[in-house]
């Protein structure tokens, strides 16, 4: 079983939808979660840190489920820039690392 | 402020040589990681320094492959005698801190083609 878990679609959305996706994690004894979003031929960025409370950046909602042992992503009105792969990590207490799910990839149609 | 760059952007080598890739951190982040990604691919982990020390070497593919870090701050990952496989975008990232558990920054890649 892979640490972090992400269904990598592609998800085909229409602009304006909603669009949710979600990453299981393997060690229930990690802290920090984080969603990346990755450009092609980019590196990733930071998008949101996820908190055990939920929270929210504008369009973008991120969940945690520490006893699923899930976090997720919800994306509001979704805009064709919002076009991307999305990573999940999450950090890996014993290793001093983040370990990085492999992406979803999201294509947002007009 | 900076962010994190690497050196070269793009570098195309021939079968058996050797490459020096270059990672200048973010000021005052005291660990530094290596990634490798290939195309279409998830990040693969390479390397992990705090400070100068290497704690975690535990994701470098073979014994041509090595890095170090000085004064710490900017780190070299060394290939030698690159293969095909090797081709690849390399990744370095910052973080503040050592804990493991904070964000990490990234920097734009050296992208290698090994002809």
């Amino acid at each position: 079983r892979k640490e972090v878990e992400q269904d990598p679609g592609p998800f085909n959305v229409p602009e304006g939808a909603t669009v949710a996706f979600n990453c299981t994690y393997s060690n229930s004894a990690s802290q920090s979660f984080f969603w990346y979003r990755q450009d092609c031929r980019k590196e990733p960025k930071l998008l949101m840190s996820v908190y055990s409370s939920g929270n929210e950046d504008g369009r973008f909602t991120a969940q945690l489920n520490r006893a699923s042992q899930y976090i997720s992503l919800l994306i509001r009105d979704s805009k064709l820039s919002d076009s991307a792969t999305y990573l999940c990590v999450v950090n890996d207490p014993g290793n001093y690392q983040l370990i990085w799910g492999a992406g979803t990839k999201l294509i947002i149609k007009p | 402020g900076a962010g994190v760059s690497q050196s070269p952007s793009n570098k195309v080598t021939e079968k058996g040589k050797d490459v020096e890739l270059r990672c200048d951190p973010i000021s005052g982040h005291t660990a530094l990681y290596w990634y490798r990604q290939s195309l279409g691919q998830g990040l693969e982990f390479l390397i992990y320094f705090q400070g100068n020390s290497a704690p975690d070497k535990s994701g470098l593919p073979s014994d041509r492959f090595s890095a170090e870090r000085t004064g710490g701050s900017v780190s070299t990952l060394t290939i030698q005698r690159t293969q095909q496989e090797d081709s690849a975008v390399y990744l370095c990232a910052s973080s503040f801190g050592g804990s493991g558990a904070n964000e990490q920054f990234f920097g734009p890649g050296t992208r290698l083609t090994v002809l």
